[in-house]
């Protein structure tokens, strides 16, 4: 069975600085992975999906890389601003019979202060 | 292009009713998932329907099922509603085809379940 753990849980930074969200998986047999936002109370955002034949995708500020063997996924803000402030959770969907369903993390909630 | 909706936005039921939430999946795609996340949690999965079927569930009971209509909308229904059903239940929506975008998946806004 497919666990996604994410770390840190929560992160309090101010304005500015470059973050780093973690997240792992325990299953590397994946199909892809994607970072979400959620801001309170809502739906999900996705943000980037990477396929597991690649390395890394970029959107913006956004960096997501992927390293499968290990079982890991980063997710790097650049110069961060108030408005990133939601929680980010990341998902994956492992190939085999269970592909297109997702497995998800809790999240790491940010807040981001001017 | 409209996204993924959902409704109703929020629900206020009592334990033991029945409940239906629906789902509009973004123009273009074919299969629909129903996850609920409780607070402070990650979404769990419900199910997925693709072609009018049930092609995966997780691990809900029975009293949580579901329809895909031919026009791919879907409804998720929970009987016998208890305390613990209360949370945002969200719809998913993603295109089942080999190839790059392949099941990436597109969320609704959720409705929020409240059972008292």
């Amino acid at each position: 069975k497919q666990e996604v753990t994410q770390i840190p849980a929560a992160l309090s930074v101010p304005e500015g600085e470059n973050l780093v969200l973690n997240c792992s998986f325990t299953d590397s047999a994946i199909y892809n992975l994607q970072w979400f936002r959620q801001d309170p109370g809502k739906g999900l955002t996705s943000l980037l999906l990477i396929q597991s034949s690649q390395r890394e995708q970029t959107s913006g500020r956004l960096n997501a890389s992927l390293d499968k063997s290990s079982g890991r996924s980063t997710l790097y803000i650049a110069a961060s601003q108030p408005g990133d402030s939601a929680t980010y959770l990341c998902a994956v969907s492992n190939r085999g019979s269970t592909l297109g369903r997702l497995y998800f993390g809790r999240g790491t909630q940010l807040t981001v202060w001017p | 292009d409209a996204g993924v909706t959902q409704s109703p936005t929020h629900l206020i039921k009592t334990r033991g009713q029945q409940v239906t939430l629906r789902c509009s999946p973004k123009s273009g795609h074919d299969t629909v998932s129903w996850y609920q996340q409780a607070l402070g949690q990650g979404p769990q999965f419900i199910f997925q329907y693709y072609e009018e079927e049930e092609r995966q569930r997780g691990n809900f009971p029975d009293r949580f099922s579901g329809h895909q209509f031919p026009n791919y909308s879907s409804e998720l229904n929970v009987n016998a509603l208890l305390l613990g059903d209360s949370a945002l239940y969200l719809c998913a929506s993603s295109l089942a085809l080999a190839g790059g975008s392949a099941h990436e998946q597109y969320f609704g806004p959720g409705t929020r379940l409240t059972v008292t």
